[in-house]
């Protein structure tokens, strides 16, 4: 069983839909976590970054944690074309720098 | 800021030669990571380095080494080299510590023929 297990996708929505994406992990030693994208071609580019549990917003994206059940999610409201490409959730232990990822969600929307 | 850099950007290498991939982390970052992602595997941890020296390693065979120069540049090698090392190599740089946010380079495609 993989650490941080993440659905592939790949998952298609229409322009200005609400995008859900979870991550569940195994490790309760993990205490940050992060959601990255990644256009193709393209290194990873960080978008949330969360310590422990709770919400953070920025702009149109949600990242939550919940501790108690191993679940994190990114929102992102209003989806754009532009928002079209692989998210990776990642976690990393405290006084470590390895990040473990999930295997990313492939992300289309739809004009 | 200049964000992270990687050169070369791609290689195309013959299995059993050796490769050596170069990562400059931005500007005031001391600690740099590598990944190597490929489609069956994901972004895996291959190594950290901070200070010069090697804080953690991922569980990769003993081909791959690594070092980081006094300036926080660091340089990945991979000797003899399997047809399965063909990947996007990632270095991530972050300013120091155990909680800090990791910052991607653009990647080297290595393709191993």
């Amino acid at each position: 069983q993989k650490e941080v297990e993440q659905d592939p996708g790949p998952l298609s929505v229409p322009e200005g839909a609400i995008v859900s994406l979870n991550c569940t992990y195994s490790n309760s030693a993990f205490q940050y976590f992060m959601w990255y994208r990644q256009y193709s071609r393209k290194g990873p580019e960080l978008l949330m970054y969360t310590y422990s549990s709770g919400n953070k917003e920025d702009g149109r994206f949600t990242a939550q944690v919940d501790k108690s059940s191993k679940y994190i999610s990114l929102f992102i409201r209003d989806s754009q074309p532009s928002d079209s490409a692989t998210y990776l959730c990642a976690m990393k232990i405290q006084g470590a720098q390895k990040l473990v990822f999930g295997q990313g969600t492939r992300l289309t929307i739809n004009p | 800021k200049a964000g992270v850099t990687q050169t070369p950007r791609y290689l195309i290498k013959t299995r059993g030669q050796q490769v050596t991939l170069s990562c400059s982390p931005i500007s005031g970052h001391r600690s740099v990571s590598w990944y190597q992602q490929t489609p069956g595997q994901g972004l895996q941890f291959l190594f950290e380095y901070f200070s010069e020296t090697q804080r953690n390693k991922g569980n990769f065979p003993g081909r791959f080494s690594g070092r980081q120069f006094s300036n926080s540049r660091s340089e990945m090698n991979v000797s003899t080299l399997e047809l399965g090392d063909s990947a996007l190599y990632l270095c991530a740089s972050s300013l120091a510590g155990g909680g800090g946010e990791q910052y991607f380079g653009p990647g080297t495609r290595l393709t191993v023929t």
